[in-house]
């Protein structure tokens, strides 16, 4: 049971530069959802994904575009890379919430540096 | 705006001793309070949680308290661990919400041996 995986560790881009990210998840999860975490802030919700075939915005989703063809895969691309882009993205899931009560597991990490 | 504010960036405290993390929040509509903790290059892992009907939760060494009419929760550790030292992240979410956990910017909290 490997929880969630993220692909790949670390990237370097140059701007203008495509790439996708992949988080997957073996615990059966109907949410997921993909973060930027930047210096000295929480972490900002980027998309998220309520089930497969669903995909919705969440408070910083300029820039990103996200794809959830399977339950157990999402995907985060990026069409032109900015240099603004240079985050830490965490992907992660959830079980269905209850009454806004859930637990979120979280991925390792995407660490991308946009030159 | 921050809706979820921590703001100490940084704590140390003696092994042993008891550790003390504060998290303020704004919205009013907010219900459900979570905390997580993170070691360097790992996510966040789910550490304890609050629903607003509560005013205490506790779990082993881990207490949280939440004080409704000051819109503040801490998290309580005693005793702390070496392996405590991590940054911890408050977050909060509304069960009328879009799924959406709003997070504070975290407290790196050091034990010192």
């Amino acid at each position: 049971n490997a929880g969630v995986t993220q692909t790949p560790k670390f990237r370097v881009l140059k701007t203008g530069q495509s790439m996708t990210l992949l988080c997957a998840q073996d615990m059966n999860h109907e949410y997921m959802y993909w973060y930027r975490q930047d210096p000295g802030m929480g972490l900002r919700l980027i998309h998220y994904s309520v089930g497969e075939g669903t995909t919705a915005k969440g408070e910083v989703p300029d820039g990103y575009n996200v794809s959830r063809l399977k339950k157990q895969n999402f995907l985060l691309g990026l069409e032109s890379a900015a240099p603004s882009q240079t985050s830490v993205y965490f992907c992660a899931s959830s079980t269905a919430r209850d009454r806004g009560e859930e637990t979120q597991y979280f991925g390792p990490g995407t660490r991308l540096l946009v030159l | 705006d921050q809706q979820v504010k921590q703001n100490s960036p940084s704590l140390s405290v003696q092994e042993g001793r008891i550790s003390i993390l504060n998290c303020d929040y704004t919205n009013s509509m907010f219900d459900y309070f979570l905390w997580y903790k993170k070691y360097p290059a790992e996510g966040p892992t789910f550490l304890i949680s609050i629903s607003s009907i509560k005013d205490k939760n506790e779990d082993g060494r881990f207490t949280v308290f939440l004080n409704k009419s000051a819109k503040h929760l801490s998290l309580h550790i005693v005793p702390s661990q070496p392996g405590d030292s991590a940054v911890y992240f408050c977050a909060a979410s509304a069960s009328w919400g879009n799924y959406q956990l709003i997070w504070g910017a975290g407290t790196k909290l050091i034990i010192k041996p």
